[in-house]
């Protein structure tokens, strides 16, 4: 069967660094997508991979290892409004998105 | 209408009782998706749409049905709402190609009761 495994709640300091973990068993794999999502909103697109390794975006990096099944969503330099669900989604062989349940992030002052 | 665009914005309806879920999106992509959200669940795709014209069912596609007559809209369709139908329903567009970002609305809350 397809699953996507993530953490269902972490807690986190302000101006500190999270990593958020993402474990995934698709038929077929085309790319694992991050997306955010507040409370009572719609997600948002943060970032895709498809190849290996690490591809960062301003505070947000993202990290994909194939052979592991395996992601990671590393914030850095936290800030309250990163106070979020974090979503992470696989593509499998027919491009449809499989969805983990997502991990809610609190940020503490 | 910028972007992706979904009415009503929260509903409550009693079961048995006919429902349809608006959509419209203006940046004229032609993939269109239907999901659903509930807690400690990741979204379920209900219907999707590839292009105008065509419709494909998702993973919990019972108990729904969708057109899709045009590139802008895909209305989802309740013929005859039950209390499992209570959720959150996001609707989403994408642009052609795989593995392209998604974009979308604001979503729905529906309670049947």
């Amino acid at each position: 069967g397809q699953n996507i495994d993530q953490p269902t709640e972490m807690t986190a300091t302000e101006g500190a660094i999270v990593q958020i973990n993402c474990t995934y068993q698709t038929s077929g794999f085309n790319g694992l997508f991050w997306y955010q999502q507040h409370a009572g909103e719609a997600p948002t697109f943060l970032s895709y991979n498809v190849l290996d390794g690490l591809e960062e975006k301003g505070r947000f990096s993202s990290f994909l290892s194939r052979s592991k099944g395996y992601s990671y969503l590393l914030l850095k330099e936290l800030q309250m409004k990163d106070s979020a669900s974090y979503l992470c989604a696989a593509s499998d062989s027919n491009y449809q998105l499989i969805w983990g349940a997502g991990t809610k992030l609190i940020i503490k002052p | 209408i910028a972007g992706i665009t979904q009415a009503p914005t929260s509903q409550i309806l009693a079961a048995g009782r006919r429902m349809t879920l608006r959509c419209t999106q203006d940046m004229r992509h032609n993939a269109m998706y239907w999901y659903r959200q509930d807690l400690g669940l990741g979204l379920r795709l209900i219907h999707y749409s590839n292009t105008a014209g065509t419709t494909g069912k998702g993973e919990v596609p019972d108990g729904y049905s969708v057109s899709r007559a045009n590139t802008d809209d895909f209305p989802l369709t309740l013929a005859s709402a039950v209390p499992s139908q209570t959720s959150v329903y996001f609707c989403a567009s994408s642009d052609s190609g795989e593995n392209t970002e998604a974009f979308f609305g604001q979503g729905t809350r529906l309670t049947v009761v």
